[in-house]
């Protein structure tokens, strides 16, 4: 099983819908994050969190808003979705001490 | 100039050539650097860490110039499996969420 889970893995919805991607990690790390992935642009960052009560917004927070429910859980939601919206969003977490990063395996979102 | 900057290519090269890759950043007080690797539709994997010093890791060297703000990646003896893209990633602060990501090398490897 992968440590850092994402669900759904790939979503089709409709403009002006919300959306939550749900990321779940059994790697114990306090650090998790969510980024975003367009072609051309690479990987940017939307939202971080240090610990449950810690959040924090990325380079690209607008339109969207996270919750960390609990260590190993931190979900991504789109109030109301819109086409440029459509990426492949990653979860990841970090190790404290080597900065590592470590990454769900994507989640597929189109937003029509 | 942005803050990192690799060759996107595509790196067509034959099963057996040495490829490399540099990366420039701009930010100079940047304090750790990483090669990450990329499969196609998939996730982002640390390749290697890149020290000061220079390190190798098998067939894999990376080397960081601070004066000049680029690192660059080695891979000697491709193999088809190498085929992937390469991230240059760059943590310009003490907290690893000021990590910046380049947009990625791809590299493909030939028989």
């Amino acid at each position: 099983d992968a440590d850092v889970t994402q669900t759904p893995r790939n979503r089709i919805t409709k403009t002006g819908k919300r959306i939550m991607l749900e990321c779940s990690q059994t790697k114990g790390h306090d650090r998790m994050y969510w980024y975003r992935q367009d072609p051309g642009l690479g990987l940017r960052l939307i939202y971080y969190s240090f610990d449950v009560k810690d959040i924090n917004k990325g380079e690209i927070s607008d339109g969207y808003s996270v919750s960390r429910q609990a260590q190993a859980k931190f979900s991504l939601s789109l109030e109301s979705a819109i086409p440029n919206q459509t990426a492949l969003y990653f979860c990841a977490t970090s190790d404290f001490n080597t900065g590592e990063l470590f990454f769900g395996e994507g989640s597929r979102l189109t937003v029509l | 100039r942005k803050e990192v900057e690799q060759d996107p290519g595509p790196f067509n090269v034959p099963e057996g050539a040495t490829v490399a890759f540099n990366c420039t950043y701009s930010n100079s007080a940047s304090q750790s650097f990483f090669w990450y690797r990329q499969d196609c539709r998939k996730e982002p994997k640390l390749l290697m860490s890149v020290y000061s010093s220079g390190n190798e890791d098998g067939r894999f060297t990376a080397q960081l110039n601070r004066a000049s703000q680029y690192i660059s990646l080695l891979i000697r003896d491709s193999k088809l499996s190498d085929s992937a893209t390469y991230l240059c990633v760059v943590n310009s602060g003490a907290g690893s969420y000021q990590l910046t990501f380049g947009k990625g090398t791809k590299l493909s490897v030939i028989p």
